[in-house]
């Protein structure tokens, strides 16, 4: 079953903006982790978050993780049209080691 | 460079014709896994090894099958390949649980 659902679903800005794409799941997790896909294309993973962290930066990246909501947030500050890809969250919970992934998000950056 | 190699990248096939694809890393990860990507179904796990000779089935297993005799290596058998498989393919592995999973370019299969 789906675990991490992102929101929205598709999202297009302008260069130089700035894009927020958000993720909820429904179970507890050890981690949440963010992946970025060029399309049809192997995933690049971006920033892991762990369940006792708020906050994490990576360079332009902004991640969030407010487990009393169970929702994460991916910031992409300044945005490039070569940020333009599915971006997908992934929690990882339990005792064995299993990914669930959502949906994603296709981000389109317009030049 | 450190990598996750998958072959073949692309394949046609036909209904009941055995066929592997392979996956290698060169990072000395203890995890390995396989997913499958269809359109509005996102990545689902296939199976999963948590180290040579420990597999362990994900969500979609039925028609799949797997080895880990070596750390290095984790392929995946279709023993009769049936046109509901025609997926795009990923294999990943990770250093141990809660870390990052480091994904191979991808296999796109199409089964006739």
């Amino acid at each position: 079953s789906q675990q991490g659902e992102e929101d929205p679903q598709a999202l297009s800005i302008q260069e130089g903006e700035n894009a927020t794409m958000n993720c909820s799941y429904k179970t507890s997790i050890n981690n949440l982790q963010w992946y970025r896909q060029n399309s049809g294309r192997g995933l690049v993973h971006l920033i892991l978050i762990r369940s006792n962290e708020r906050e994490k930066h990576s360079g332009r990246l902004r991640v969030t993780l407010d487990t009393s909501k169970k929702s994460s947030s991916l910031l992409i500050t300044a945005s490039r049209a070569a940020d333009t890809a599915s971006y997908f969250c992934a929690t990882e919970g339990g005792s064995n080691y299993k990914l669930t992934f959502g949906k994603g998000t296709l981000l389109t950056v317009n030049p | 460079e450190a990598q996750v190699t998958q072959n073949p990248r692309y394949l046609i096939t036909v209904t009941g014709k055995k066929l592997t694809v392979t996956c290698s890393q060169n990072m000395n990860h203890e995890y390995m896994s396989w997913y499958r990507q269809d359109p509005g179904l996102g990545l689902r796990q296939i199976y999963y090894s948590m180290n040579v000779e420990v597999t362990d089935k994900g969500d979609v297993p039925e028609g799949y099958k797997v080895s880990r005799k070596e750390k290095r290596n984790f392929p995946l058998i279709l023993e009769s390949p049936s046109p509901n498989q025609t997926s795009l393919y990923f294999c990943a592995s990770s250093a141990g649980r809660r870390q990052t999973q480091y994904f191979g370019p991808g296999t796109r299969l199409l089964v006739l």
